[in-house]
């Protein structure tokens, strides 16, 4: 149950891209369509962005996406606004109804 | 409202044992999976625990053995036991609800364990 790996950080002006990339191995992320994003901002509860690769829960801007392509998963903010800065957490399943999160992206908004 | 919210956490020495609660409101605990995940300070998200509807349960291997979750159906409550606590497990504990197909849409903001002496 190793944790995924993401990037400690990534940074963007107002309206540029930032992708965060999430990697796994066969036996989490690529094994299974079931990869989630998070957004953790401090003292809050976490938020959930993205569910299933790609699917956006009610609510959540069209400016987040997801995809995954083998082992590894990305979740791209288009058209970064100042209110998108905050912490950003990956998850899978695991199998045998294990659950893993990746070591988390602090975004920034220059 | 549809929430959770936690309960529990303190100053604990190390060895000690603490239950810590998790509240809902607005929907049934039990008709749902619903799981833990820590956060030590300065550090990602952990996931602890998960009990199915059908009362299954898994832990992660990092606690297997010290942890016990559990749910009081007429409280719509789920619990989380922790036994022979260890500095490591100082972190802020959220409970969340899982949805199908393994993600979890409602969190609560935690209740901050520490364990020192």
């Amino acid at each position: 149950q190793s944790a995924l790996t993401q990037p400690p950080s990534a940074s963007g002006s107002p309206g540029q891209s930032v992708t965060i990339s999430c990697t796994g191995t066969s036996s989490d992320v690529g094994g299974y369509s079931f990869v989630s994003w998070y957004q953790h901002l401090p003292g809050k509860a976490p938020k959930v962005m993205i569910y299933e690769v790609s699917k956006r829960p009610s609510g959540v801007p069209d400016r987040f996406s997801g995809s995954k392509s083998g082992n590894t998963a990305s979740l791209t903010v288009s058209g970064l606004q100042a209110e998108d800065e905050g912490d950003y957490y990956c998850s899978s399943y695991a199998g045998s109804n294990n659950h893993v999160f990746g070591t988390g992206t602090k975004v920034t908004v220059l | 409202e549809v929430q959770v919210v936690e309960t529990g956490g303190g100053l604990m020495q190390p060895g000690g044992s603490l239950r810590l609660s998790c509240a809902a409101s607005g929907f049934t605990v039990s008709s749902n999976y619903m799981t833990w995940v820590r956060q030590a300070p300065g550090k990602g998200l952990e996931w602890v625990s998960v009990i199915y509807s059908d009362g299954s349960t898994a832990y992660a291997d990092s606690v297997k053995g010290r942890f016990t979750i559990s749910r009081d159906n007429s409280k719509n409550t789920l619990y989380l036991q922790i036994n022979s606590l260890r500095a490591e497990d100082t972190a802020v504990y959220h409970c969340a609800r899982g949805r199908p197909n393994w993600y979890f849409d409602l969190w609560g903001r935690g209740t901050l364990v520490t364990v020192s002496s």
